[in-house]
């Protein structure tokens, strides 16, 4: 079964802390690493992606990692906000027959203390 | 303003009643899909459709029934044969092309009671 491995459960960080968390994942046809955050009562919304013909990609003060060889990836919130506290799931999706179906990490919840 | 569009936002259900979810799309994606959320768990997938008329069963799919026949909507049915019911359901779709993301409702909170 595909499966995509996220880690911590949770995550608890000071205001301005650079909170980070893992992903791993095990099928190489994979070829698209989203992010998505979500708010309790909400849908999960993209946050940023990556394709693996890159190893970082930024946006504001995100941050994704990806390491092909290693098959892992990871998202970094530089000098986080009590805004961003939310729970963070990776996922990982593939061309051929099931294009744009996602395989979900099981979530990291963030606290950011103020 | 595209997007997806989840009915009701909060349900309740008597326990041995049958109850369906709406989802419905205007983004014009041919792929939609369905996803259990139970609190401080991940998304699991009930079914999913990547063409009208068709539609696959996720990794939960017992006790769960859909349809795909028009491209916008995808309801979910959660039958009395499903043994907990109660959870966050999500709709999301997508377009069929190489990895490309999900896109969301805002999500069908379900409560037996």
């Amino acid at each position: 079964q595909q499966q995509v491995k996220q880690s911590p459960q949770s995550l608890i960080v000071q205001k301005g802390g650079i909170p980070i968390i893992n992903c791993a994942y095990e099928n190489t046809a994979f070829d698209y690493f989203p992010w998505y955050q979500q708010f309790p009562g909400k849908g999960p919304a993209l946050l940023i992606a990556i394709r693996p013909d890159v190893s970082e990609k930024k946006e504001g003060r995100f941050t994704i990692s990806f390491n092909k060889s290693a098959k892992q990836f990871s998202l970094h919130i530089m000098d986080s906000q009590p805004g961003d506290s939310a729970t963070y799931f990776c996922a990982a999706s593939m061309m051929g027959i099931n294009a744009g179906k996602s395989t979900f990490g099981d979530g990291t919840t963030l606290t950011v203390k103020p | 303003d595209g997007g997806i569009t989840q009915s009701p936002k909060y349900l309740f259900r008597k326990e041995g009643q049958n109850v369906t979810l709406s989802c419905e799309q205007n983004l014009n994606h041919d792929a939609m899909y369905w996803y259990r959320q139970d609190p401080g768990q991940g998304l699991r997938l009930i079914y999913y459709s990547q063409i009208v008329n068709d539609f696959q069963k996720g990794d939960i799919a017992e006790g769960y029934s859909v349809s795909r026949e028009k491209k916008e909507s995808f309801p979910l049915t959660v039958t009395s044969a499903q043994k907990n019911p109660t959870a966050f359901y999500l709709c999301a779709s997508s377009i069929r092309q190489r990895g490309t993301e999900a896109f969301f409702g805002q999500g069908t909170r379900l409560t037996v009671v």
